[in-house]
């Protein structure tokens, strides 16, 4: 069965620094992974997805994840945090079934401090 | 821009009644998903639908029905809340079943059983 585990409930970097979210995936079969971020009170959008066209995905807002196999790790970074990347973010892996289903992550709240 | 509208923000019930949340989408969409949002569980899939009057059972269907009578709408039914059951709920589509397809969220309805 399909799995993600986000290694941190919580992340605190300050403005200008750089973010590094992890992520681990449990997957019978080669993955499609994703990455969402919550702002509050708002839905749920897409940050960016891997379909195994490239191991390095780049999303928008400056976050980038890359895909490595051998470590079964999907960790999101970005450069340079903004105060406006403070967030919930989830790591997504699609169920193998060809659902459509996604199974989430714990979520990881990134606080972003000036 | 796709959008997925929930008709309530904020939802105060008390034990026992009987609760419809309503999700409509408004760009065509054949799948539609009901997660329930739980601080360090992320989100958990209750019920999804592909076509209209076609449901699935997700991880947790227990205590919610759903309901899809039109292509755009989305039910979810809880026949007698309980407390157990305040939590937010999300509401997503996606276009067709593939494990690529993003979903798109509403804003969410936080519910609280009293």
């Amino acid at each position: 069965a399909q799995s993600v585990t986000q290694l941190d409930s919580h992340v605190s970097v300050s403005e200008g620094t750089p973010v590094l979210l992890r992520c681990n995936y449990s997957s019978s079969y080669s993955p499609s992974l994703f990455w969402y971020v919550q702002h509050p009170n708002k839905g749920l959008q897409l940050l960016l997805k891997y379909t195994s066209a490239a191991t390095l995905v780049k999303g928008i807002n400056g976050f980038e994840a890359e895909f490595k196999k051998s470590e079964t790790s999907f960790h999101l970074t970005k450069p340079s945090a903004h105060m406006s990347d403070a967030a919930e973010y989830f790591c997504v892996v699609s169920d193998a079934s060809n659902t459509g289903k996604l199974i989430f992550g714990q979520g990881t709240t990134l606080q972003v401090k000036p | 821009d796709v959008k997925v509208t929930q008709s309530s923000r904020y939802l105060v019930k008390r034990t026992g009644e009987k609760v419809f949340l309503e999700c409509v989408q408004d760009m065509d969409h054949e799948n539609m998903f009901w997660y329930r949002q739980d601080p360090g569980l992320g989100l958990r899939l209750i019920y999804f639908s592909y076509d209209v009057k076609m449901k699935e059972k997700g991880d947790i269907p227990e205590g919610y029905s759903v309901s899809r009578e039109k292509k755009e709408r989305f039910s979810l039914i809880l026949e007698s809340a309980s407390t157990n059951q305040t939590s937010m709920y999300l509401c997503a589509s996606s276009f067709n079943r593939g494990i690529y397809e993003k979903l798109f969220f509403g804003s969410g309805t936080q519910l609280s059983v009293l």
